[in-house]
């Protein structure tokens, strides 16, 4: 079973600019995760999807953080414009249900806002 | 909100029990894991305890669960230089994860 894909692994931008992630969720996972992983610190959820509805985006900083995830499956989460304290590692993970189910993670993007 | 706290670092010797602590405030936590982190590495989930139980055993790793304290902890046992990596706690109400700062697990030879 092919696991959740993420790219681009790394990504260095200036402070002000813009940049998008991808994410594919393993086959058939209904639900998905977006969280932000700051060195030294736990993940913290930026934005849940179920299919492609929001369930959560409570945390997500909307003045520069968007998120979608078209027709249930693949997703996006872009920074527009970046600010230095962006630079983090970003996690998708993905669930089979809402409720029930393991949490599995990509390898992450990691992203350094100079 | 949610809370999740772990000491920061841990050094064992190779073939010594390794114990990793956790408390947490959620006292509404169905479920409570513990994922590994190695380096450049999403994180993997080692195993889940139920909040009606009070420990659960797999292979080299027990986790013990004291409700009342809301305090977990993750024993490994005859450590090995492989088992080097961030253990991070989490509690979930069975739909949002809340994610400690993670224990960086250092095994000396």
């Amino acid at each position: 079973e092919a696991g959740v894909a993420q790219s681009p692994r790394y990504k260095i931008i200036e402070k002000r600019q813009s940049v998008a992630f991808w994410c594919n969720p393993i086959s058939g996972h209904a639900t998905l995760y977006w969280y932000q992983q700051i060195l030294g610190q736990g993940p913290k959820l930026l934005i849940q999807f179920q299919n492609n509805g929001v369930v959560d985006d409570s945390q997500l900083p909307k003045d520069r953080f968007s998120a979608e995830r078209l027709k249930g499956v693949d997703s996006t989460l872009k920074i527009q414009p970046a600010k230095l304290e962006d630079s983090a590692v970003y996690l998708c993970a993905s669930r089979l249900g809402t409720n029930t189910g393991e949490l599995f993670f990509g390898e992450g993007s990691r992203l350094t806002v100079l | 909100g949610e809370d999740v706290e772990q000491s920061l670092f841990l050094s064992v010797r190779e073939g010594d029990s390794s114990v990793i602590n956790c408390t947490y405030t959620d006292s509404s936590s169905t479920y409570l894991y513990w994922y590994k982190q190695e380096p450049g590495a999403g994180l993997q989930l080692l195993t889940y305890i139920f909040s009606n139980m009070d420990m659960k055993q797999d292979q080299r790793l027990t986790v013990l669960l004291n409700k009342k304290d809301k305090h977990l902890s993750l024993r490994i046992a005859d450590t090995q230089t492989g088992d080097s990596a961030i253990y991070f706690c989490a509690e979930s109400d069975g739909q949002n994860f809340v994610f400690g700062p993670g224990t960086r697990l250092s095994v000396l030879p």
